[in-house]
């Protein structure tokens, strides 16, 4: 069973829509979650990054959940916009070596 | 522009030769990381640095080498390159706030 999940795996959304992506992980105990959003042909850049205490995080239209208690996090959309789409990954880090990445999601935004 | 830098962008090789993915990076990070990308499995590690001088191995490192002879570079190396080796690698680089910082990606395609 993989140690972190995502879902949907892939989502088609209006201009101007929200969504929530999911994570769902099983690795405990961890130091940091972090969703990733990646462009097409591009490397991964970090969007927001909570410890295992914090419950919320924003960057923008970004918002970053994590409910320790049922090991779930959720990344939500305002008003998307086109440049929205992308792939965005959950990360857990356990240690300083030791990062493991979703599998991602694949949010296509259209006009 | 500080950052990390991949080369080549792409490449196409036949399935037997030798090839080595550079990487370099000028943020003066002790922590780097090569990983594959191929779709629906996500980004998994391959190989790691801790610091210069020392590696490791990740989730598949069979068929790959690396090296980290000074802080800047780590260079991953296919001794005899297979076509399961056909996929989107990234390296990455992290520092003492945990943010992993990729590259643009080497697409490979062995035939």
């Amino acid at each position: 069973k993989n140690q972190v999940e995502q879902s949907p795996q892939s989502l088609i959304i209006l201009e101007g829509k929200n969504c929530t992506l999911q994570c769902n992980y099983t690795v405990s105990p961890f130091s940091n979650l972090r969703w990733y959003k990646q462009d097409t042909g591009r490397g991964p850049v970090s969007l927001t990054i909570m410890t295992f205490s914090e419950n919320t995080k924003s960057n923008g239209r970004y918002t970053a959940t994590l409910d320790a208690d049922t090991k779930q996090s959720s990344l939500h959309i305002t008003a998307s916009q086109l440049s929205d789409s992308a792939s965005y990954i959950c990360v857990l880090e356990t240690s300083y070596d030791k990062v493991i990445f979703g599998p991602g999601t694949s949010l296509s935004v259209i006009p | 522009i500080a950052g990390i830098t991949q080369a080549p962008t792409s490449q196409i090789l036949a399935a037997g030769r030798r090839m080595t993915l550079r990487c370099t990076q000028d943020m003066r990070h002790n922590a780097m990381y090569w990983y594959r990308q191929d779709l629906g499995l996500g980004l998994r590690l391959i190989h790691y640095s801790n610091t210069a001088g020392t590696t490791g191995k990740g989730e598949v490192p069979d068929g790959y080498s690396v090296s980290r002879a000074n802080t800047d570079d780590f260079p991953l190396t296919l001794a005899s390159a297979v076509p399961s080796q056909t996929s989107v690698y990234f390296c990455a680089s992290r520092g003492v706030a945990g943010e992993a910082f990729f590259g643009q990606g080497t697409r490979l395609t062995v035939v």
